[in-house]
């Protein structure tokens, strides 16, 4: 199992550009979520998914918009980039599963997109 | 409060133990996990508390959780150079407002270990 990956690992844009980031996981996972990285600022939920067809907003969603498609994939696009998106992007993935309430949220990342913008 | 936080930096000599120290929100928080990453890479799971426990231990890793004070701790033991690297803690909470499945981290504590 490739367990999740993310396209590209590098990209360079200039502002105003777009771009699209794939991220692919091959658990049979329902949730899938996309975070942003900066220094001293932890992870922050951009966007998440519960399910194939299903999106909602985290944290900090402006600038930033994802399509799920199918359950595997799950798509972070940048329709307009600015130079305060720069920034390594992780996706990640999670069983979802529950029981009584409880539930169990181990999250697998993938390696990480850096991006620049300029 | 609203975030899980952890010191920013810590700093140990190879052979030490290291102690990472983090304070989570929610005292329903069910899961509570340490992620460690390393440089240029993506996070992977070191270790999870349920919140019914006390301790966990995991060869070298040992996990404390003070649900009272709603602090969790990770000790290494006989910290070597390898272990330097981001350390996340992050809760599954359980309150009112919580989304099932998400997962919400502290900032990272940076460890450092010296030869």
């Amino acid at each position: 199992n490739a367990g999740v990956t993310q396209t590209p690992k590098f990209r360079v844009l200039k502002t105003g550009q777009s771009m699209t980031l794939l991220c692919a996981q091959d658990m049979n996972h329902e949730y899938m979520y996309w975070y942003r990285q900066d220094p001293g600022m932890g992870l922050r939920l951009i966007h998440y998914s519960v399910g194939e067809g299903t999106t909602a907003k985290g944290e900090v969603p402006d600038g930033y918009n994802v399509s799920r498609l199918k359950k595997q994939n799950f798509l972070l696009g940048l329709e307009s980039a600015a130079p305060s998106q720069t920034s390594v992007y992780f996706c990640a993935s999670s069983y979802g599963g529950t029981s009584g309430g409880v539930s169990y949220n181990e999250q697998f990342f993938g390696p990480g997109t850096r991006l620049t913008v300029l | 409060g609203e975030d899980v936080e952890q010191s920013l930096f810590l700093s140990v000599r190879e052979g030490d133990s290291s102690v990472i120290n983090c304070t989570y929100t929610d005292s329903s928080s069910t899961y509570l996990y340490w992620y460690k990453q390393e440089p240029g890479a993506g996070l992977q799971l070191l270790t999870y508390i349920f919140s019914n426990m006390d301790m966990k231990q995991d060869q070298r890793l040992t996990v404390l959780l003070n649900k009272k004070d709603k602090h969790l701790s990770l000790r290494i033991a006989d910290t070597q150079t390898g272990d330097s690297a981001i350390y996340f803690c992050a809760e599954s909470r359980r309150g009112r407002g919580s989304t099932l499945g998400r997962l919400y981290f502290g900032r990272g504590t940076q460890l450092t270990v010296w030869p």
